[in-house]
């Protein structure tokens, strides 16, 4: 079935860091990717989308790109705040399948000032 | 617009009991979705709406768990007999067509606590 796995947490860093998550998926059909963010006290929000392969997501200095051929679609972001604090959720709805999400299981980011 | 509605935030009840959640999801929205968040875990789906249609209840305990949504509009997911395994969020989420590259829009969750 799908699956998605994501570099464990907390990731710890300091204001102005490079920020990288990790992201790999394994589906059956084409899927479209996603990632989702969750702020403390909030709801789970899409941060970003890519629908086929090459495609790069972004958003609020975020990037992500589809890469087929290593079935990954890593976080990325070049200065992160404070502000960026939360657990991200990489995620993926299978075209081939049912189209509700398959979650990871969240990345815990902590920005220090 | 205005988002995924969900009651109650926070729940506590006793194994054993029973408890009922409510969703309204974003107007116009047909396709509805209720995930369960364990702690420290991504949501997983327990079941998927389109209009008043069940797409997917795979991943439900029917044993325990049922849920509703009688007039392609508002849903309720219920839980009888409640077990110790089952304390997590159930979020509600909604999207315009339920395709792959439509975004879900999420609730802020009802956080159960079973004692």
């Amino acid at each position: 079935g799908d699956s998605v796995t994501q570099m464990e947490g907390p990731v710890t860093l300091s204001e102005e860091a490079f920020l990288t998550i990790n992201c790999t998926y394994t589906a059956t059909g084409y899927p479209s990717l996603f990632w989702y963010v969750q702020y403390p006290g909030e709801g789970l929000q899409l941060l970003l989308k890519a629908t086929k392969a090459d495609d790069k997501g972004s958003n609020k200095g975020f990037e992500a790109t589809y890469r087929k051929e290593t079935t990954s679609f890593h976080l990325e972001k070049g200065s992160v705040q404070v502000s960026d604090s939360a657990v991200y959720f990489c995620a993926l709805s299978d075209t081939a399948g049912r189209r509700a999400l398959t979650f990871g299981s969240g990345t815990r980011l902590q920005v220090q000032p | 617009e205005a988002g995924v509605a969900q009651s109650p935030r926070y729940k506590i009840i006793e194994k054993r009991q029973s408890v009922a959640f409510w969703c309204n999801p974003i107007s116009g929205h047909a396709t509805l979705y209720w995930y369960q968040q364990i702690l420290g875990q991504g949501p997983k789906l327990l079941i998927q709406f389109q209009n008043n249609g069940v797409v997917d209840d795979s991943q439900l305990p029917k044993d325990r768990f049922s849920a509703e949504r009688l007039k392609g509009v508002d849903s309720t997911l219920k839980i009888q007999p409640a077990k110790l395994e089952d304390s997590a969020v159930y979020l509600c989420a909604s999207s315009l067509d339920g395709t792959a590259d439509q975004p879900q829009h999420f609730g802020d969750g009802t956080r159960l606590s079973i004692l």
